[in-house]
């Protein structure tokens, strides 16, 4: 089945810096998505974005589908930023299966 | 508009017994799709729904069921509970119309089985 490896696995970053984080998948995809799983579990749609680069306020995103990678930058981050960030790929099967990376823990301190 | 639903938030279940968990899917959305995580595992995907047929399973026990009815609404059904079977569940949902869509989830149900 399809990979999708994220990196790094874990980021303790100083309040008001800013981050990058990546994900590689292994074939290619109809859709991903990051999200931000709070916790309490729920999981936070920040992007969905198949192709190119998309922006919301603070968070960016950029998916090269032909080179199977997507960057999630985080800049000028605060505390509330803390928790763990997923990026998850949609084959070409005609329905909706993600298969998700196992993630990013992000720790920012004040 | 109202976000995904799901009912209830916690479940503590002894083994062997069988638990439905419930999905209320985003008005209009007509495809709900069920994912397990685990700390060992992390997030996998179970099955997903659309127009009450289920279009995609992922590799699970046939102990894990699912069933949509005609108002997109979804529950799944664990039968013969494991230790091994508690986490969160979380649900989707989408479209659905071409696969492939934006997914939302719900806030998810812990099950834990003592």
């Amino acid at each position: 089945g399809i990979q999708v490896e994220q990196s790094p696995p874990d980021l303790i970053l100083q309040e008001g810096a800013n981050s990058t984080l990546r994900c590689n998948f292994s074939d290619s995809v109809n859709n991903l998505q990051w999200f931000h799983q709070n916790p309490w579990g729920q999981l936070i749609n920040l992007f969905y974005i198949p192709s190119g680069t998309k922006q919301n306020g603070r968070l960016s995103a950029t998916t090269v589908a032909t080179e199977r990678y997507s960057l999630l930058y985080i800049s000028s981050s605060q505390t509330t930023d803390s928790g763990v960030y997923f990026c998850a790929v949609d084959l070409k099967t005609g329905a909706n299966n993600l298969f998700f990376g196992t993630g990013t823990r992000l720790t920012v301190i004040p | 508009k109202a976000g995904v639903t799901q009912t209830p938030r916690y479940l503590i279940k002894t083994r062997g017994q069988q638990v439905t968990l419930s999905c209320s899917p985003i008005s209009g959305h007509r495809s709900v799709s069920w994912y397990q995580q685990t700390p060992g595992q992390g997030l996998q995907f179970l099955f997903e729904y659309f127009s009450e047929t289920q279009r995609n399973k992922g590799n699970f026990p046939g102990r894990f069921s699912g069933r949509q009815f005609s108002n997109s609404r979804s529950e799944m059904n664990v039968s013969t509970l494991e230790l091994g079977d508690s986490a969160l569940y979380l649900c989707a949902s989408s479209l659905g119309n071409t696969g492939g869509d934006e997914q939302f989830f719900g806030p998810g149900t812990r099950l834990t089985v003592l």
